[in-house]
């Protein structure tokens, strides 16, 4: 079936620096989402993207971070500084259509240290 | 808000018995949609089941949940499990229409013994 796929799988970074989480999605979908899940816990939502929009964003969805996706290349998630707390498994989501099913990534750990 | 609730963290079973994982959840909304997603070891989680019509049954892949607004319920069940049922599986809401934001129980994790 369709594959989102995620690089890194794994990122390490010192608190304070800046790291991008890059998404591929399936090549004609329109909606792209990430989702947060910290060790132990539910996944929860982000945000969502549509159209070089936000469309809606959660309030995990710190001023720290920010979405794109230039040019139908990567659908990316940039965070600027990081925080410990943002030590999480991201995973990136994209659908055809809002009410489609939405297809995911394996997702990328990302621990700051 | 909304939100989800799996009761079981962990579920073990041996190999041809039923399987039933609890999904409980609150919202506003009078039309939401409730999924099953299940990830299994190195994969990216993957839609199983979704639903929107109350008291209809659905099914795939010989898992079936049937959604109950009146209780607020969607256990996902199968009449014997499989070694390879062993996975994680999210239970997820989303809102009128399915607007495409979704929240996530916490997952149950089933783990089936020969």
């Amino acid at each position: 079936g369709p594959k989102v796929l995620q690089i890194p799988s794994h990122q390490i970074i010192d608190m304070g620096q800046m790291v991008t989480l890059n998404c591929d999605p399936v090549s004609n979908h329109l909606y792209f989402y990430w989702y947060k899940q910290i060790l132990g816990q539910q996944m929860e939502f982000l945000v969502n993207f549509y159209n070089g929009k936000v469309m809606e964003k959660s309030k995990l969805f710190k001023d720290q971070f920010s979405v794109e996706r230039p040019d139908g290349s990567y659908f990316t998630l940039k965070i600027q500084p990081t925080a410990l707390e943002d030590s999480a498994v991201y995973f990136c989501a994209s659908s055809l259509d809002r009410d489609a099913e939405q297809f995911f990534g394996p997702g990328t750990r990302l621990t700051v240290l | 808000g909304d939100s989800v609730t799996q009761t079981e963290g962990l579920v073990t079973l041996t190999e041809g018995l039923p399987v039933m994982l609890n999904c409980t959840y609150q919202t506003i909304y009078s039309n939401p949609f409730l999924f099953w997603y299940v990830q299994h070891l190195n994969e990216s989680p993957r839609l199983l089941l979704k639903s929107f019509t109350d008291n209809k049954r659905t099914e795939h892949q010989g898992f079936h949940a049937t959604l109950h607004k009146s209780s607020s319920s969607f256990h996902l069940q199968k009449s014997s499990a499989q070694l390879s049922d062993s996975a994680l599986y999210y239970c997820a809401l989303s809102g009128n229409y399915n607007q495409g934001k979704l929240i996530f129980g916490q997952g149950t994790k089933l783990s089936i013994k020969p």
